[in-house]
């Protein structure tokens, strides 16, 4: 099955800079990439998707990259701000079309800490 | 609209006994999802149904897990027999279904305590 990897498991960074969270997956049939946000005590929320035919995603100051050939996708942050504090997790799906149905397997998860 | 709705919010039990977890998705959507999540851990794929198609069981821990979706709506996950290894917070997720995967909205999850 599909196995993801998420580095670093803690991120802290000062107000304004960039963050910068990483995920590798094993299974090449994976071809849809979420990343949830998960505040303390709060349920998980879609920040940015990215499919297998794009490369790079863009949404005012989160992007997130796709590396097929390498099996590595990335999420980046600008110009970080004390909100942006909380638990990224990275995710990858075979989608619909393949057949193995929509289940996300997650990465471990990033503490980003942001400070002022 | 209403989002996914989870009942209830927590829940303390004493080892070895049943319980059932509630999730009612956002009316529409046709794809259902059960994940669980371990203090300070990633989420993990329980179950997921689809439609009218069977489900995906592959990621239930054990046969003391199942759950069940009737009229392609509600979803209770049962769990026989509690172990404290089953403290965790469920998590349930709801999407449309379609040729492209689709966003998966989560529920607010239920804290299950073990004792």
């Amino acid at each position: 099955g599909e196995n993801v990897e998420q580095h670093p498991s803690t991120l802290s960074v000062q107000e304004g800079d960039s963050a910068v969270i990483k995920c590798t997956y094993s299974d090449s049939a994976s071809n849809y990439f979420p990343w949830y946000k998960q505040e303390l005590g709060k349920r998980p929320q879609l920040i940015i998707d990215i499919r297998s035919n794009v490369g790079e995603k863009k949404d005012q100051r989160i992007a997130v990259t796709l590396n097929k050939t390498a099996k590595h996708f990335s999420l980046h942050i600008t110009e970080t701000q004390p909100e942006d504090s909380a638990v990224y997790f990275c995710a990858a799906s075979p989608g619909e079309l393949t057949g193995g149905g929509n289940k996300l397997t997650f990465g471990t998860g990033t503490q980003l800490k942001v400070e002022l | 609209g209403a989002g996914v709705s989870q009942s209830p919010s927590n829940k303390v039990t004493e080892k070895g006994k049943d319980v059932e977890l509630r999730c009612d998705p956002i009316s529409g959507h046709t794809a259902l999802y059960w994940y669980r999540q371990s203090l300070g851990q990633g989420l993990e794929f329980l179950i997921y149904f689809q439609g009218n198609s069977a489900p995906d069981k592959s990621g239930l821990p054990s046969d003391r897990f199942s759950a069940e979706r009737t009229g392609g709506s509600v979803s209770t996950l049962t769990i026989q027999r509690t172990q404290q290894e089953d403290s965790a917070v469920y998590l349930c997720a709801s999407s449309f279904t379609g040729t492209r995967a689709n966003e998966q909205f989560f529920g607010p999850g239920t804290r299950l305590t073990v004792l």
